[in-house]
């Protein structure tokens, strides 16, 4: 079936340090990818997506690459900010498996003044 | 606009009674998830409704259900409630149905504890 396995956390960064958190999804089909972000006390928003191969999803700084042969989604951002402080979720949907929105396991990003 | 609301935010429960969460969808959205998130399980999906019908459902028991009445708010019901079932139940709405590949809005939570 449909999966996204998300690197484990926590992962702990200085302020203005490059973050990345991976991503790798396992899916037939086509799927459209997405990360979400999840401030403590929060429900989940949405951060960016990516619905075809090759697509770049970009907002608030962090960007992910829709990389269909590597069927990867990482996500990036230059300089990171103790704001950014959350955990982040990986997600697809596809055409297969009945369209469920499929979540990674989530990673908690701590960001030190 | 208003986002999703949940209510209530925050209820104890002991085992064997029964709860009813409410949803409240962003005007306009017609399809409703639900999901339960566990440290141990992470986010699991409950089940979808749109127009008023069950779409989708996840693998949990027959003990917890859920309905969508005609102005899109959903309600969950889990009865004879068990220790496991303490959770953050979260609800999402989408303007159409899930297979319309559109990104889901998320409310803040219902922290459900059980004693």
């Amino acid at each position: 079936g449909n999966s996204v396995t998300q690197m484990e956390g926590p992962v702990t960064l200085s302020e203005e340090a490059f973050l990345t958190i991976n991503c790798t999804y396992t899916a037939t089909g086509y799927p459209s990818l997405f990360w979400y972000v999840q401030y403590p006390g929060e429900g989940l928003q949405l951060l960016l997506k990516a619905t075809k191969a090759d697509d770049k999803g970009s907002n608030k700084g962090f960007e992910a690459t829709y990389r269909k042969e590597t069927t990867s989604f990482h996500l990036e951002k230059g300089s990171v900010q103790v704001s950014d402080s959350a955990v982040y979720f990986c997600a697809l949907i596809s055409n297969t498996g009945g369209f469920k929105t499929i979540f990674g396991a989530g990673t908690r990003l701590f960001v030190k003044a | 606009k208003a986002g999703v609301t949940q209510t209530p935010r925050y209820l104890i429960k002991t085992r064997g009674q029964q709860v009813t969460l409410s949803c409240s969808p962003i005007s306009g959205h017609r399809s409703v998830s639900w999901y339960q998130q566990t440290p141990g399980q992470g986010l699991q999906f409950l089940f979808e409704y749109f127009s008023e019908t069950q779409r989708n459902k996840g693998n949990f028991p027959g003990r917890f259900s859920g309905r969508q009445f005609s102005n899109s708010r959903s309600e969950m019901n889990v009865s004879t409630l068990e220790l496991g079932d303490s959770a953050l139940y979260l609800c999402a709405s989408s303007p159409g149905p899930s297979d319309s590949n559109q990104p889901q809005h998320f409310g803040d939570g219902t922290r459900l504890s059980i004693l």
